[in-house]
């Protein structure tokens, strides 16, 4: 899978919107873009994902530039609960079969 | 829904001792998938399993680590041998049929001194 490469960190402040941007130049055509986020002590926590159109649920809108080699997750009014590793990653295949890596990832502040 | 279930949430062994890690995935979940976690690799993909059946062990040590899933309710990791390189928070996740996401688990804390 294609590398990605995020910001460190970034800050907030609560209700505030925050861009999380991904950049992922070598993504292939039939690579998904998935973010997950974690808090301490606990697992990873699926976000949302996208190939090619922008998509929204109910945490957060994935924007997906029309070269797809880059992204930004929107999350808006954040919340304390949102203070997270926030970790962008690629995958092949969306089915059950495709395992996830992923490194470091974004930290996120949230600060009331 | 109480999610997926990891026992022990802790565990200590002593250098050369066996670890068996426990893993209750969602019900009706047909995959179910362990990871290892530590701050310098990140996440690592050790094996999955599919309606039970073992489809990839790419990630595991081959000597020493071993996983099962005997039944649908429950999947074990087993380190024999443990290693203080082995310590790291082991990671369960279970997903639906061609679902789109992993449910994870708390995870087990191993620590080997």
């Amino acid at each position: 899978d294609a590398k990605t490469t995020q910001p460190d960190s970034m800050e907030s402040t609560e209700g505030e919107t925050v861009h999380l941007p991904c950049s992922h130049a070598t993504i292939s055509g039939n690579e998904y873009i998935y973010w997950y986020r974690q808090v301490p002590l606990q697992g990873p926590e699926y976000v949302t994902h996208g190939l090619q159109q922008n998509t929204t649920n109910s945490m957060a809108f994935l924007a997906i530039a029309s070269d797809r080699k880059s992204s930004t997750l929107i999350l808006t009014h954040v919340s304390l609960r949102d203070a997270a590793v926030y970790h962008c990653i690629l995958r092949v295949d969306a089915g059950t079969g495709s395992k996830l890596s992923f490194g470091k990832g974004a930290k996120l502040t949230v600060s009331p | 829904n109480a999610g997926v279930i990891q026992t022990p949430r802790h565990k200590v062994t002593g250098k050369g001792q066996e670890a068996t890690l426990w893993c209750e995935p969602i019900s009706g979940h047909s995959a179910v998938f362990w990871y290892r976690q530590t701050i310098v690799q990140g996440l690592e993909f050790l094996t999955y399993f599919r309606n039970q059946a073992p489809i990839d062990d790419s990630g595991m040590p081959k000597e020493r680590f071993s996983a099962q899933m005997p039944n649908q309710s429950h999947s074990t990791l087993k380190i024999q041998s443990t290693q203080p390189q082995d310590s790291a928070v082991y990671l369960c996740a279970s997903s639906p049929d061609w679902g789109w996401e992993q449910y994870f688990g708390p995870g087990t804390r191993l620590t080997v001194l």
